[in-house]
């Protein structure tokens, strides 16, 4: 247990739904990043943020997705009109100030679109 | 555009002493980091380099040569359990963080 947490850790929807994970970071961390995960490939990177600013999100995300971090502790992540194609782990990851280069996972979230 | 390459898969056996290779090319680059994880688990933090050489840690030693965009990841006197996926990742400014798609060791008896 690294002490980010995630919640749920399972999510199977129908195509079209919105769904919004949760993640808790460790407590002193400033920097909270969101990847997406599939099989047989390494994180994939979406979005990260300094406190509760937004500081960049991946170009390859959609209008569908987005992310907030309103008080710089926990951090949400909504995907709406859910595809099949979203389906995969989303991972979120906190690091201590000046420390990025060492970040501490979550368990994760396992999407699954039906 | 940003790019790294590590092969797919490596195979050793215990005891042995394995080198993964990573190739990079990216804008704004920081240093580089090694992940590891286990099927099922999440990734956790190796190693890292921002300055070209060799970092110790235990049984995993990391390589960086900025000039070459390449750094390695050593693992000696290789274990079962470091049966694994392992990730080099790109740090660019700010933190951002660009893995790439790791390589599975599989280590055998």
């Amino acid at each position: 247990d690294t002490g980010v947490s995630q919640d749920p850790r399972h999510k199977i929807t129908k195509r079209g739904q919105n769904v919004t994970f949760r993640c808790d970071p460790i407590s002193e961390h400033n920097r909270l990043y969101w990847y997406r995960q599939t099989l047989g490939q390494g994180p994939e990177f979406l979005t990260y943020f300094q406190n509760e600013a937004q500081l960049e999100k991946s170009r390859l995300l959609s209008d569908r997705f987005s992310a907030e971090r309103p008080k710089g502790s926990f951090s949400t992540l909504e995907i709406q009109r859910t595809e099949q194609g979203d389906s995969a782990m989303y991972l979120c990851a906190s690091s201590a100030p000046r420390e990025g280069h060492e970040q501490y996972f979550g368990p994760g979230t396992r999407l699954t679109v039906t | 555009g940003q790019s790294l390459e590590q092969p797919s898969e490596v195979t050793a056996v215990e005891g042995a002493i394995v080198q993964i290779n990573c190739t990079y090319q990216t804008s704004g680059f920081y240093g580089l980091s090694w992940y590891q994880q286990h099927d099922g688990g999440a990734p956790t933090f190796l190693s890292y380099n921002a300055l070209d050489g060799l970092e110790e840690t235990g049984r995993f030693s990391s390589f960086l040569s900025r000039s070459d965009s390449y750094g390695y990841l050593l693992l000696q006197e290789l274990q079962m359990k470091d049966s694994a996926s392992y990730f080099c990742a790109v740090i660019r400014g700010g933190f951002k963080t660009i893995f790439g798609a790791g390589t599975r060791l599989f280590v055998k008896a």
